[in-house]
């Protein structure tokens, strides 16, 4: 069963616009949430984090929301790049607890010039 | 800094033969990661070691054989891998084992084909 769950496969946005990118995730232990963004053949940069006691992070360009109550999160990047174009991959683990990171399985972002 | 360097970039071996991939990381993390990555799926869990101690093992085969010298150094020993391992693998590391509010840094992996 799939605990992070990232529905989206993919997502095209025009360039100088916002990008929105999608999380969900079923395990209600999970308090600390994190954005990878990748290029093919390359290893995941870690963009942005949030743990569950805030509800709205912002970094530059980039903002990650949470709510929750509903168990998601959304990665806002505005404007959107060209260089955005990559796979991005949510990932969530459990503040108290040993365990690794689990991923979503990644929405891959277009910015269209 | 936040770097994780991996050695060598890319890899081709043969079924028959031994080989060892490397990471490095100065940052003083006592948590350190391989994942596997195929194309199009998220980053696979292996290993993890904390304090050079194997913390985690993810039901991984005995042709992967992981070793950690010391803090800095992670390494993964390859032997009579098949075809269908190939694949990018990755290392990671953060300052104490993932939970605990802790950020993972990946290397940029090395690319490895099994012919």
């Amino acid at each position: 069963d799939q605990q992070v769950k990232q529905n989206s496969p993919s997502l095209s946005v025009q360039e100088g616009r916002i990008s929105i990118l999608n999380c969900d995730y079923t395990n209600s232990m999970f308090d600390y949430f994190l954005w990878y963004k990748k290029y093919p053949a390359e290893g995941p940069t870690f963009l942005i984090s949030i743990s569950s006691i805030k509800d709205k992070n912002e970094d530059g360009r980039f903002t990650v929301f949470l709510n929750k109550s509903a168990k998601h999160l959304s990665l806002h990047i505005v404007p959107s790049q060209p260089g955005d174009s990559a796979v991005y991959f949510c990932a969530a683990s459990e503040f108290s607890g040993n365990t690794p990171l689990v991923f979503g399985k990644g929405t891959r972002l277009s910015v269209i010039a | 800094d936040t770097e994780v360097t991996q050695t060598p970039k890319h890899l081709v071996m043969g079924m028959t033969n031994k080989k060892s991939l490397k990471c490095e990381q100065h940052m003083g993390h006592r948590a350190m990661y391989w994942y596997k990555q195929k194309a199009k799926k998220p980053p696979e869990l292996m290993f993890v070691y904390s304090y050079e101690k194997l913390s985690i093992n993810e039901s991984v085969p005995s042709r992967f054989s992981p070793e950690c010298p010391n803090s800095s150094l992670l390494n993964l020993h390859l032997h009579a891998l098949q075809p269908e391992d190939s694949a990018l693998y990755l290392c990671a590391s953060s300052l104490r084992l993932a939970g605990g509010g802790e950020t993972q840094y990946f290397g940029p992996g090395t690319r490895l084909l099994v012919l």
